[in-house]
This record gives C-alpha cells, sequence and structure tokens, in this order.
C-alpha cells in the first residue's frame, strides 16, 4: 500500500514565524499535492509538483510556498503565519503516468496560528 | 473553470439502508475522471470509487456503486447495505483529462444511525 507520511499531527506556532510542514511518500510517485480543508469549503489546492524541483501554483498559493528537493519529499513552507492560516493541511501524491491514478492521502496536519 | 457542487452538507440513513449522496459539476472538457473520497473521523482522505468519463457503464466496488450521468453532469454515489463505519465526509472530486490537479466539492457528513 502507498504510504503518505505527514510530519505532524498537530502544530501550534505563532503569528510571524516560518512554518514548514514536511510530507513524505514511499510509492515513488511523480506527483505531490498540497491542500489545505476548511469546513464548509472543502479542499483546496495550494500548491503541486509533478518533478523534483518542479512547482505549480493550486488555487490559493498566496501566503504559500513550497520544495521538492527529492522525489518523495514535498514541503509547504508558510513564510510568515497568520491566523488565517489555522487549518488542516493534507498531502497527496499520485503516479505521473497513468490519467485515473488516484491521490494518495496523508493523515493531515492541524496547525493552528495563535 | 471546473466547479463541483455537493448539494447535501448532511445526510443521514438507517444502517442496512441504502443511501444516495448527489454531485454535479461544470465542465467544457469530454476528456476527465471523476472520484469519491471517504474520510472517516481518523481523517485519513481514501477513494471510494472512481469513473472514466469515456465509460458509459457506471462503475461499482461492493457496496458502493455510482449513477454518471455524462450529459446531466452528475455524478451520485449509492451505498447500499449502509454500515456503521460508512459513518464519514463523502467528497466528491474531479479531475481534467488533460491535468493532474483535483477539484473537490464541499463534502457531505453521512451519518448512519444503528
Amino acid at each position: 500500500d502507498v504510504k503518505v507520511t505527514q510530519s505532524s499531527r498537530y502544530l501550534v506556532k505563532r503569528t510571524g514565524e516560518k512554518v514548514f510542514l514536511e510530507c513524505v511518500q514511499d510509492m515513488d510517485h511523480e506527483n505531490m499535492f498540497w491542500y489545505r480543508q476548511d469546513p464548509g469549503l472543502g479542499l483546496r489546492l495550494i500548491y503541486f509538483s509533478y518533478d523534483v524541483k518542479m512547482k505549480e501554483k493550486g488555487d490559493i498559493p498566496e501566503g504559500y510556498s513550497v520544495s521538492r528537493e527529492k522525489k518523495e519529499r514535498f514541503s509547504l513552507i508558510l513564510e510568515s503565519a497568520s491566523t488565517n492560516q489555522t487549518s488542516m493541511y493534507l498531502c497527496a501524491s499520485s503516479r505521473g503516468d497513468r490519467r485515473a491514478e488516484p491521490q494518495h492521502f496523508g493523515d493531515g496536519t492541524r496547525l493552528s496560528i495563535l | 473553470a471546473q466547479t463541483v457542487t455537493q448539494s447535501q452538507p448532511e445526510m443521514s440513513v438507517q444502517e442496512a439502508e441504502t443511501v444516495t449522496l448527489s454531485c454535479t459539476y461544470d465542465t467544457s472538457e469530454s476528456d476527465y475522471y471523476l472520484f469519491w473520497y471517504k474520510q472517516p473521523p481518523s481523517r485519513q482522505m481514501i477513494l471510494v470509487i472512481r469513473q472514466e468519463a469515456y465509460k458509459q457503464q457506471n462503475a461499482t466496488e461492493n457496496r458502493f456503486s455510482v449513477n454518471f450521468q455524462k450529459a446531466a453532469k452528475s455524478f451520485s454515489l449509492k451505498i447500499s447495505d449502509s454500515q456503521l463505519g460508512d459513518a464519514a465526509m463523502y467528497f466528491c472530486a474531479y479531475r481534467g483529462g488533460s491535468n493532474y490537479k483535483l477539484t473537490f466539492g464541499k463534502g457531505t457528513l453521512l451519518t448512519v444511525n444503528p
């Protein structure tokens, strides 16, 4: 089975801090994704990456950046955390060579910015 | 831009009964994929069922089946013989044939009553 591991289940940070959320997948997937999930809004795509060092903005990239230095790892960075970034963050991965391939998700990180 | 609409924020069903969750989408593409994901209280999002738009036959996975109406842009999920473990948030998702991005609906919270 595909394993997508997010480094923290719960994280509390302060306004203005630089925050790193880490995600690792063990199935050699080309594609990796970061979403945020808010009640009543569903999942919204922040950034995705289809290859090492490649990234594309999703629907809500403002205030975030990403890094993919190795194929298995995709990091989400909050450059200067703000309270409106308090949310659940989900990482996902998928193969790049089959279009019907589903995305596989991690357990999520519930981030609180105080 | 593609949109996915789940018009039922909450649904409930009696154990062993059948329930149908609705999903509609808007797209100008002819090649695309549709997914239903389940997110139990433990939070990990898992794939329930997928449908390729070019296939006329409705997808089925054990107790889960879809009613895919391409002309109406409708993709409902039917859960037969509902079980307590089916209680979760269900998300409908769309993916265009030319990219890797998923667009999610806002979700339907399903409660299963014993």
